[in-house]
């Protein structure tokens, strides 16, 4: 069945740094991919819609300028964390949905995750 | 998209049925109901999805009454490693559709 891969699955960095986190759609093509946010003991959070070959989208509150969305092609988003700091750590997981089948007139959809990042900032 | 609500957390048993309801009262003609199962540290996992009625898996089945506005999954014989927060969301169709997460349930299956 259809695959999201996310990588690197766990990563610790320095208070400053940037880290690049990337989601790969292995055997669908994705025009759209979601970026979400967890924090511990609670639910995930819609940080951005990653559009191919255009903006992304961000969700209100979210920086643009501290996480960028690049989705050049059409199975790979990067989400970039600049300058992190330790409130930025928190677990990141990536979804893209796929065509789905129809069912009468109607599409039926259903979107995969990847495997999330676990982000430390010390 | 529809707003969700779901008990916080429920406690089973090994081989008990477990049916977790999720009330959506203001659902969309063209909005799906679908199911996702999450471990710690791990992304969602898609469980079951439906428009009406009932849907049936493997893994488990999903109970949608004629107003549409509740569903309730079911988890025929738990085992520990069910032990997860089960997500309900309802969205419209599309293939670029947004899910928008509820708090969930903790559901903890104890031996």
């Amino acid at each position: 069945g259809a695959v999201v891969s996310q990588h690197p699955s766990r990563v610790i960095c320095k208070s400053g740094t940037s880290v690049k986190i990337e989601c790969r759609s292995l055997d669908f093509q994705a025009t759209t991919m979601f970026w979400y946010r967890q924090f511990p003991k609670q639910s995930l959070m819609l940080m951005a819609t990653s559009n191919e070959g255009s903006k992304a989208t961000y969700e209100q509150g979210v920086e643009k300028d501290k996480f960028l969305i690049n989705h050049a092609s059409l199975t790979l988003s990067t989400l970039t964390v600049t300058s992190a700091h330790p409130e930025d750590s928190s677990f990141y997981i990536c979804s893209a949905p796929t065509g789905g089948a129809t069912v009468g007139t109607r599409m039926n959809t259903e979107a995969f995750f990847g495997q999330g990042t676990r982000l430390t900032v010390v | 998209l529809a707003k969700t609500t779901q008990p916080i957390s429920m406690d089973s048993y090994e081989g008990q049925e477990v049916n977790i309801t999720c009330s959506h009262n203001n659902i969309a003609t063209n909005d799906y109901i679908t199911w996702y199962q999450q471990f710690p540290s791990q992304g969602p996992r898609f469980i079951i999805q439906g428009y009406k009625t009932k849907v049936t898996n493997e893994v488990a089945s999903l109970f949608i009454p004629a107003d549409r506005k509740s569903s309730t999954l079911s988890l025929p014989r738990v085992s520990l490693s069910d032990t997860a927060v089960y997500y309900c969301l309802v969205g419209g169709s599309g293939s670029a559709r947004q899910l928008t997460f509820g708090s969930g349930t903790q559901l903890t299956v104890l031996p």
